[in-house]
Formats: structure tokens, sequence, C-alpha cells
């Protein structure tokens, strides 16, 4: 079992809508989330950080940790097409090292 | 945007050949990481650094070895390329905590 799962996609939505990814986790030592954005051709970088349970709110991105299930999610409002990329979510446990998820792809449509 | 380097962006190569994948950074960063990653899967760890001198392996198993002598420099060498070697690598930095890590464009590697 992987330790951080993702569905692949591609995920479509049309321009304006709201994307929701998601994310599960197996480690439960895992105290840290992140989320990554991946454009075609290009490294990942960073779009939000959590730390724990709870939201993280930054402009039209809402990150959310539910440790109790093992479950991160990202909402992204008014979706652009220059959304559209693969979206990486990524998990530690204290002193270690980052474990990533296999990216979800999303395709904003005008 | 990270001023983080990756040369070449493409590499195809024939079995057997010795390579090495070139990595730089401007930013001063002490930490330096390796991961290798495959079409539509999650990236694997395979070397870091905290800083001069010091290499690590890291999660992924991989034929390829790095070093750092110099802080802004951490380059990835396999000394007999293989097939099974044919993958995306991408190279990345961070200042200070392991969570927001700056990556490169990647070297998309093909072994034939």
């Amino acid at each position: 079992q992987k330790e951080v799962e993702q569905d692949p996609g591609p995920l479509s939505v049309p321009e304006g809508a709201i994307v929701s990814l998601n994310c599960t986790y197996s480690n439960s030592a895992f105290q840290y989330f992140m989320w990554y954005r991946q454009y075609s051709r290009k490294g990942p970088e960073l779009l939000m950080y959590t730390y724990s349970s709870g939201n993280k709110e930054d402009g039209r991105f809402t990150a959310q940790v539910d440790k109790s299930s093992k479950y991160i999610s990202l909402f992204i409002r008014d979706s652009q097409p220059s959304d559209s990329a693969t979206y990486l979510c990524a998990g530690r446990a204290a002193g270690n090292k980052l474990t990533f998820g296999g990216g979800t792809r999303v395709l904003v449509k005008p | 945007e990270a001023d983080i380097y990756q040369t070449p962006r493409y590499l195809v190569i024939g079995t057997g050949k010795k390579i090495t994948l070139e990595c730089s950074q401007t930013m001063g960063h002490d930490k330096m990481y390796w991961y290798q990653q495959d079409p539509g899967m999650e990236l694997h760890l395979i070397h870091y650094s905290y800083g001069v001198n010091s290499t690590e392996k890291g999660d992924l198993s991989s034929e390829s070895t790095v070093s750092r002598i110099r802080t802004e420099h951490f380059p990835l060498t396999l000394e007999s390329a293989r097939p099974s070697h044919t993958s995306q690598y991408l190279c990345a930095s961070s200042a200070g905590g392991e969570d927001e890590q700056f990556f490169g464009p990647g070297t998309r590697l093909t072994v034939l």
C-alpha cells in the first residue's frame, strides 16, 4: 500500500467551478501536510502548507486536514484555465522526509 | 521564481554510457534533494544532502551517486546507464525545513 494515495484523474471542470481534490494517507505519524502544483514540463511548486488538523485558506485555495480519517483535501474556488496542472499532496512525520502522492491531473476548460 | 537549474533538460543515451545530471541553485540553500518521477507516479527521493560533503541515500534504492563539493552544486551520476534508469529526475533545494522545497524543471532521461 502506498503511504499517500491520490486519484490520478484527469479531473475536468468548467471555468469558474470549484475544484475538489482529495488525498488519503496511511502513516498516522504524519503531522505536516502540503499541496504542490506541477505544470507540464516543470518542477513542482509549493501551494499550501498545513500543520496537523484543520483548515487553511489562501486566496482561492483552501486546504483541509482530517487526521482522524487520514484525509486531506484541497479546494480551488473560481477555477481558471491557468489552474490546469497536476496537484501533488505530501505529508511527513516530524524529523522525516516528505512522502508524495502520485498527483491528480486537473483540466479547467474555458 | 526559484533559481534552481538543471541540465540537460532532455537526454537520450545508449546503454552502458556514463552520465551526469547537473543541478545548481543560487539561493544559498543548505539542503538539496534528487527525486525520481515516472509519469503519473509519485516522486521518490533517491538522494539528499544537508550541506557540503554531506550526502545520504533516500527511500528509493538507486544505482546513481551524488556529490556535494559546493553548496550550490549537487550533480547526480550514473556510471553505466540502463533502460531501467529511464525516468524524470527532479532536483530540489530548501532553506531550513523540509517542507518548502524549490524544484528545478527536471531532466527527462531516456536510455535506449
